[in-house]
């Protein structure tokens, strides 16, 4: 089945520690995205990569570093610049026609501090 | 830049009864809008799009919404939900014309339904 794929689902973060979260997606797209779900707030974008070995930031891109060398893959790292990263972090894509597409989203990873 | 405000955090109803959520976008030019609904326990999907034409678009289980461009809503309704409509629905906005593909939020409407 084609789909995106997030690891782990849980990951836990020391203090000073940098932490990088995983994304893959087998559904040959162009774009990728990061978003970070807080409750009460929906989801906020991150990051984005709208082709590889390029990336923007996203609205709330501080504390946070991503790459994108490989097509199918869009790595997060979640750097001790991130003085609150306990959240809900997403990974979406989505083929990139000409006009809007939907994104399609993993199940995510859990982010705690200890 | 856009924003989406979703005005109920949470809505409790009974089966069989009618739905209807609120969704209002900010932003000066046309957008593309977007319902997804997230279940208890999966990822994150789409319900419904509206990019341009008919104003009322059909989405999955029987969801529909509705784009008022004079009051730049698109509400989600359903004639009569169901206890596997429990879930939490997002709305979403990408503007048009400015390459940008990333969606921006609301905040969510949590909603339960009871047998």
């Amino acid at each position: 089945d084609g789909g995106i794929t997030q690891s782990p689902k849980y990951l836990f973060r020391k203090e000073g520690q940098n932490v990088t979260l995983s994304c893959e997606q087998n559904l040959n797209h162009d774009a990728m995205y990061w978003y970070r779900q807080d409750p009460g707030q929906g989801l906020r974008l991150i990051y984005y990569s709208q082709i590889v070995n390029d990336f923007q930031k996203g609205d709330i891109a501080e504390g946070y570093s991503v790459s994108r060398e490989k097509k199918e893959s869009f790595p997060l790292t979640v750097t001790s610049a991130q003085k609150n990263p306990t959240a809900f972090y997403l990974c979406a894509s989505s083929i990139d026609l000409k006009g809007p597409q939907p994104q399609h989203f993993g199940d995510g990873t859990r982010l705690s501090i200890l | 830049a856009q924003s989406v405000s979703q005005h109920n955090h949470h809505v409790i109803l009974s089966e069989a009864a009618s739905l209807e959520l609120g969704c209002n976008y900010s932003y000066g030019g046309t957008v593309n809008l977007f319902w997804y609904v997230q279940y208890p326990g999966q990822h994150l999907q789409l319900l419904l799009k509206y990019f341009s034409g008919d104003p009322l678009v059909k989405g999955i289980k029987g969801f529909e919404a509705e784009f008022i461009k004079s009051k730049f809503s698109f509400n989600l309704r359903k004639p009569s939900v169901q206890w596997s409509d429990t879930a939490e629905y997002f709305c979403a906005v990408t503007p048009r014309g400015t390459g940008r593909r990333a969606l921006t939020f609301g905040s969510g409407t949590r909603l339960q339904v009871q047998p």
